[in-house]
């Protein structure tokens, strides 16, 4: 079945650090992919999205690229802030059907 | 608008207790989704609605667990004779789905019950 592997953290950087969080998938077809983020306390957001190959997702300054002939979808920042202290989770959906996540990576910045 | 609800936000049952937790997804959203969300297992799927039924149902751990969903809108998610490792936060999702269109739905998530079985 479809599959999503996510780079293991915890992760810890210094504000204004680049960013990057790894993710492979596997899947039959064309997924689309997505990036949700669950800070403290709250409930997971969706942060950006690609449906196709090449397709490049972004939102709040964070972007990541449908990479087919990697199966890969990495999320990057240029330069992080203590505010983007979350869990960061990779996911894969085929047409409207379930959510495939990754294990999801907690991600630590510090002043 | 207004976003996806779940209720109760927390419940604590003991062992052997049936529980129903509710989602109200968002308005005029046709597909429901229930998910799991524990420190072992991460983030797991359960059942998938379309409308009133369920083309998918895979997730559903065992026949201790059940879900409808009534008139397109509210869904509940009913455990019947907790365990200890049903203890989890129970998310709900809702979606979208338009005709025609096979890529790029977008789930959105309300914010959870923690169910703890004690």
């Amino acid at each position: 079945g479809d599959s999503v592997t996510q780079m293991e953290g915890p992760v810890t950087l210094s504000e204004e650090a680049f960013l990057t969080i790894n993710c492979t998938y596997t899947a039959t077809g064309y997924p689309s992919l997505f990036w949700y983020v669950q800070y403290p306390g709250e409930g997971l957001q969706l942060l950006l999205k690609a449906t196709k190959a090449d397709d490049k997702g972004s939102n709040k300054g964070f972007e990541a690229t449908y990479r087919k002939e990697t199966t890969s979808f990495h999320l990057e920042k240029g330069s992080v802030q203590v505010s983007d202290s979350a869990v960061y989770f990779c996911a894969l959906t085929q047409g409207a059907q379930k959510l495939v996540f990754g294990q999801g990576t907690r991600l630590t910045i510090n002043p | 608008g207004a976003g996806v609800s779940q209720s109760p936000s927390n419940k604590v049952t003991e062992k052997g207790k049936d529980v129903e937790l509710r989602c109200d997804p968002i308005s005029g959203h046709t597909a429901l989704y229930w998910y799991r969300q524990s420190l072992g297992q991460g983030l797991e799927f359960l059942i998938y609605f379309q409308g009133n039924s369920a083309p998918d149902k895979s997730g559903l751990p065992s026949d201790r667990f059940s879900a409808e969903r009534t008139g397109g809108s509210v869904s509940t998610l009913t455990i019947q004779r907790t365990q200890q490792e049903d203890s989890a936060v129970y998310l709900c999702a809702s979606s979208l789905r338009l005709a025609g269109r096979r890529f790029g739905y977008e789930q959105y998530f309300g914010p959870g019950t923690r169910l703890t079985v004690t």
